[in-house]
């Protein structure tokens, strides 16, 4: 079981704040990094795979940068909407085939 | 295109007794994951199918726990007999490469 540590745990933003979340991995046996987006009741949603040193990805107003050499990632989000509310978890696949995740971060934006 | 498919979403039962969950993955996708989130926790995996072929079950607690992936497509998770700190979210996921992870909605189970 690999260590892949998410922080802040839990985050109160208010509409409109842009913010972020770090997932910090083992930075040897690199394979991808995961960022998936959580509603309570639903499928985690997949966000981002990234492979290489240096990804940048954006997804509307969702992006995620990558480094493994040090083994980190951001996720940040503009301009944060009540929709975004959910849980973020980051999930570290090394040469195997399983995801190992991190404890998440949730996410509440209030009006 | 369906996506991958659990039921039941909520199971409340009570100590001792079994429990099984049902997960259908998407077609074509070979590999198959159940994963166990715990409260405040991130999602552990269970065990790996390749195709029929368990391939990692190295976290399954087989005393209590077992899962099987007739003709490689369907797969059934089961606790007999269940314990208190058996609550928890399984999820089922699978794949058919390395980026394409699919989930489904989960069972969250309540031991009581």
């Amino acid at each position: 079981i690999l260590n892949v540590e998410q922080s802040p745990q839990s985050l109160h933003v208010q509409e409109g704040d842009s913010t972020n979340f770090t997932c910090s991995f083992p930075s040897s046996n690199f394979y991808a990094l995961h960022w998936y987006r959580w509603e309570t009741a639903k499928s985690p949603e997949a966000l981002f795979v990234m492979t290489l040193n240096g990804d940048e990805k954006k997804k509307g107003r969702i992006s995620a940068t990558l480094n493994t050499k040090e083994g980190y990632s951001y996720l940040y989000i503009k301009g944060s909407q009540p929709e975004d509310s959910a849980t973020y978890l980051c999930a570290f696949l090394d040469s195997g085939y399983a995801l190992n995740f991190g404890k998440g971060t949730s996410l509440l934006v209030t009006p | 295109e369906a996506g991958v498919v659990q039921s039941p979403r909520y199971k409340i039962i009570e100590k001792k007794q079994p429990v099984a969950f049902w997960c259908n993955p998407i077609s074509g996708h070979n590999t198959l994951y159940w994963y166990r989130q715990n409260l405040g926790q991130g999602p552990e995996l269970l065990i790996r199918y390749e195709n029929e072929e368990a391939v990692d079950d190295s976290q399954l607690p087989k005393d209590r726990f077992s899962a099987e992936r007739l003709k490689g497509v369907d797969s059934t998770l089961k606790i007999q007999p269940a314990e208190l700190g058996d609550s928890a979210v399984y999820l089922c996921a699978s794949s058919a490469d390395s980026r394409g992870y699919t989930f489904g909605s989960g069972t969250r189970l309540t031991v009581v």
